[in-house]
């Protein structure tokens, strides 16, 4: 278990509708970053938060914002759910302190758009 | 454009033979390469990390390798095992303005050992 719990675990929801996805680093973690990862592909990079404000972003429209904390936990919002983004959201929480900057994942949340 | 190709896509095996997972990679600058295990499922967890400097880092019964001047790595599992069934993805990943990394992830190979 690498720390990063995720919640909630499945959840499925319509077209148009909005989600929000929790996630708590892992202690001493600063940096938060999310993923989407469709089904057998790998996680596409959507943004990182690192002290409370957006550090990158990937190829994903402004519908999907965060949030981070000051505990650095942190929250992913999808506004106007398409069918395609069904999948595996992954949370990864970092340290830029640690030499090698190493991710560890939550389990992830499954989403289902119906 | 920051590519990562992985190969084969999917592969079996039987248990207690070997197996070598190759990793291509386009991405710049270069920071370091990773190689993370996937359960079904479940986040992926992380196998072996190298810098540019390094060319083989071992953990346990794996093992990778960096040529960083042809961008190629490799993962190597030894002795394989039925938990060794997972997806294998490798990660390279680049630092940018501001501060943190992005991390440029392979689309994984799947690999499923069989009695």
């Amino acid at each position: 278990e690498t720390g990063v719990t995720q919640s909630p675990t499945h959840l499925i929801k319509t077209r148009g509708q909005q989600v929000t996805l929790r996630c708590s680093s892992q202690s001493g973690h600063n940096t938060v970053s999310w993923y989407q990862q469709a089904l057998g592909q790998g996680p596409q990079f959507i943004f990182q938060y690192y002290r409370e404000e957006e550090n990158g972003r990937g190829n994903f429209p402004p519908r999907f914002s965060g949030l981070q904390f000051p505990n650095y936990s942190s929250e992913l919002n999808v506004n106007a759910l398409e069918l395609d983004d069904s999948a595996l959201y992954l949370c990864a929480s970092s340290s830029n302190q640690e030499p090698t900057d190493t991710q560890y994942f939550g389990p992830g949340t499954r989403l289902t758009v119906l | 454009k920051n590519q990562v190709e992985q190969s084969p896509q999917s592969l079996i095996i039987l248990e207690g033979k070997n197996c070598t997972l190759q990793c291509n990679y386009t991405v710049s600058p270069f920071s370091n390469l990773r190689w993370y295990k996937q359960d079904t499922g479940r986040g992926p967890v992380s196998l072996t990390i190298m810098t540019f400097s390094e060319n083989t880092k071992s953990n346990g019964r794996y093992t990778a390798t960096l040529d960083a001047d042809t961008k190629q790595s490799s993962l190597h599992i030894t002795a394989s095992q039925l938990s060794d069934s997972a997806s294998y993805i490798c990660v390279v990943t680049r630092s940018f303005t501001g501060g943190g990394n992005k991390l440029t992830f392979g689309t994984g190979t799947q690999l499923k050992v069989e009695l």
